[in-house]
């Protein structure tokens, strides 16, 4: 989603359902890319991790898509839960050994 | 050990006082970053040491000056700072070695200036 303004996108998930969290990336150059979790009064904690020569990689309850064609990466949580409420990050890893963060998504858990 | 820790939690200053952030970490790791977040955006990088080196700095204006005395620690001198300055001060950490570039995050230390 785009940050428009001081709003974060945010998505609203039904306890027990999937959420995904979408994040466009422009640097073509990027070959590695990470997805953070913030909870309020925290600092990001990193969830997954995926390189540029793969399209999927899988952790515990999440799944991670990279489509390079048009640059768009993707956080799959399976199975939402009241813990899972947090502002999720992408960011990407260029060859000038910078992590760019990309604008973030609220992702917040209907009862 | 997998924590970086971030001292204090909390600061207030005015625009004439001098004060510094600190951060710790004892994973080995030999890269070390000041991000800050204002509210609602995401982490912006202001600094990167590697290897005990300022390897990058993002334009940022002067009255924010780093240190790194050591592999395990990386301070953040505050001075003349402005009230737009007030956000969330982010350190991390990473390897800095190929193959495992992810960063570990500290808790980070909410600034306000009056």
């Amino acid at each position: 989603g785009e940050n428009v303004g001081l709003h974060l996108p945010t998505l609203s998930v039904q306890e027990g359902d999937n959420s995904i969290i979408n994040c466009a990336y422009s640097n073509s150059a990027s070959d590695y890319f990470i997805w953070y979790k913030q909870e309020s009064g925290k600092g990001p904690q990193f969830i997954i991790d995926i390189r540029s020569n793969m399209d999927k990689r899988q952790g515990q309850r999440v799944t991670v898509l990279l489509n390079k064609t048009v640059k768009h990466l993707s956080l799959q949580i399976a199975a939402t839960q009241p813990g899972d409420s947090a502002v999720y990050f992408c960011a990407d890893y260029s060859s000038a050994s910078k992590i760019i963060f990309g604008s973030g998504t609220r992702l917040s858990i209907r009862p | 050990d997998t924590e970086v820790t971030q001292t204090p939690k909390h600061l207030v200053m005015g625009m004439t006082n001098k004060k510094s952030l600190k951060c710790e970490q004892h994973m080995g790791h030999r890269a070390m970053y000041w991000y800050k977040q204002k509210a609602k955006k995401p982490p912006e990088l202001m600094f990167v040491y590697s290897y005990e080196k300022l390897s990058i700095n993002e334009s940022v204006p002067s009255r924010f000056s780093p240190e790194c005395p050591n592999s395990s620690l990386l301070n953040l001198h505050l001075h003349a700072l402005q009230p737009e300055d007030s956000a969330l001060y982010l350190c991390a950490s990473s390897q800095d070695r190929a193959g495992d570039e992810k960063l570990f995050f500290g808790s980070g230390t909410q600034l306000s200036v009056l």
